[in-house]
């Protein structure tokens, strides 16, 4: 079946660092890919999307390029802030197949200190 | 920014005992879900419901879960007879369309069974 796996956290950067959290995905349609986003003691926020091959979702300073050729949805940031320590949850929604949920990766924690 | 609301935030009660959790999604939205996160683990699909039906639900989702829209604007989840491992954030979501839509999470209800 569809499944997302992240990179192990928890990761710890300095504040001004640069960002990758990997995430790769199998699915047997053609899915949209998310990065959602949980702060400490708050719910689940969408961070970005991308709904087709090579698309680049933007927002806060992140991106994330939709690469169907490596299956794979890496979220970046060039310079990370204290406030972007969270949890990240990359996820995909498969069009093609029977299932309109999200399926979630484990989730990658964040630690940026300053 | 219309958005998913949860109550309670936070419920204790004591393992066997009943357990609603309500949701309001947002207002035209179509498509409404349940989600559960145990602590520390992956984010986990519990059931959808479109036009006063379930449409999916996930193996999670027994006969001891219900789902409910009473009215125009809720939407929760019953757990009959809790068990400890039933101790979970729960979060309420909503979606204009069901396939490759963007999904919008409640902030969540926290439940602890005792």
């Amino acid at each position: 079946g569809d499944s997302v796996t992240q990179m192990e956290g928890p990761v710890t950067l300095s504040e001004e660092a640069f960002l990758t959290i990997n995430c790769t995905y199998t699915a047997t349609g053609y899915p949209s890919l998310f990065w959602y986003v949980q702060y400490p003691g708050e719910g689940l926020q969408l961070l970005l999307k991308a709904t087709k091959a090579d698309d680049k979702g933007s927002n806060k300073g992140f991106e994330a390029t939709y690469r169907k050729e490596t299956t794979s949805f890496h979220l970046e940031k060039g310079s990370v802030q204290v406030s972007d320590s969270a949890v990240y949850f990359c996820a995909l929604s498969d069009l093609g197949g029977s299932q309109g949920n999200l399926i979630f990766g484990k989730g990658t924690k964040l630690s940026v200190k300053p | 920014e219309p958005e998913v609301t949860q109550t309670p935030s936070h419920q204790v009660t004591q393992m066997g005992q009943e357990v609603i959790l309500r949701c309001v999604p947002i207002s035209n939205h179509l498509y409404f879900y349940w989600y559960r996160q145990i602590l520390g683990q992956k984010v986990e699909f519990l059931v959808s419901f479109y036009n006063n039906e379930i449409s999916e639900k996930s193996e999670i989702f027994d006969d001891q879960f219900s789902v409910e829209r009473p009215d125009g604007s809720n939407f929760t989840l019953k757990i009959r007879s809790t068990k400890l491992e039933d101790s979970a954030m729960y979060f309420c979501a909503s979606s204009v369309r069901q396939r490759g839509n963007t999904i919008y999470f409640g902030e969540g209800s926290w439940l602890t069974v005792v």
